[in-house]
């Protein structure tokens, strides 16, 4: 079947523009995350929903972001007024988790992401 | 909080031969879940090999398997036989286990990565 997709696979835009990032998860998966990556670093935690209810949105920088799943299924991650500094890899993963006991179940697959350039 | 180091930045390997990556974690929890994820220059981000906390025997993918130290918290990554192909970074991860009811969303915090190259 088909994986975790996100587009679009690349994103240049102004500073002060908005711009939206979207994610298709593996069909039936519950669990669906969003993650920023640095360039040489490792993925850093944004948000969480489980089907469309965002249970965690700890690690979102601050009220320009913002994400939605509304239907369970794709989720879009909006950033307000971009800043250079929003420049990154954003990810988005997700698993199954029908069972959180279970660690296949848990297990994290990951879209190709979208590299965001902000000037 | 969880922490995750990862403390080779960079590694080599000669092709068909073996190496280990390294990654120790810091945490309270009994209850816990550990994967390695490899990014090639394609910048994919892919499922090596995962091992619950809870698991004594050490799990094995193929050419990958772990070396996984509860008691040291710790969680190294072996490579036989190393290909070409292997060529990439290399990120170990943790998250802590769920359970009906609890507030654990699940999300993986991840080390700083060790690049590997694999030469012909």
């Amino acid at each position: 079947g088909a994986g975790v997709s996100q587009s679009p696979r690349y994103k240049v835009t102004k500073r002060g523009q908005d711009v939206a990032l979207r994610c298709d998860p593996i069909s039936g998966h519950v669990s669906l995350y969003w993650y920023r990556q640095a360039l040489g670093q490792g993925p850093e935690f944004l948000t969480y929903f489980n089907y469309e209810a965002q249970q965690d949105k700890s690690g979102l920088p601050n009220d320009r972001f913002s994400a939605e799943r509304p239907e369970g299924s794709i989720s879009t991650l909006t950033i307000q007024r971009t800043e250079q500094r929003d420049s990154a890899m954003y990810r988005c993963a997700s698993s199954l988790a029908l069972r959180v006991l279970l660690a296949k179940q848990e297990t994290q697959y990951f879209g190709p992401g979208t590299r965001l350039l902000v000037l | 909080a969880q922490t995750v180091t990862q403390s080779q930045p960079e590694m080599s390997v000669q092709e068909a031969e073996t190496v280990t990556l390294s990654c120790t974690y810091d945490t309270s929890e009994n209850n816990y879940y550990l994967f390695w994820y490899k990014q090639p220059p394609s910048r994919q981000m892919i499922l090596v090999i995962r091992q619950e906390a809870y698991k004594q025997q050490n799990a094995t993918e193929n050419r990958f398997s772990v070396n996984f130290q509860k008691a040291a918290k710790s969680f190294s990554l072996k490579i036989s036989d190393s290909q070409l192909g292997d060529t990439a970074m290399y990120f170990c991860a943790f998250m802590k286990s769920r359970y009906v009811g609890s507030s654990n969303t699940g999300k993986l915090i991840f080390g700083q990565g060790t690049t590997l190259q694999v030469k012909p």
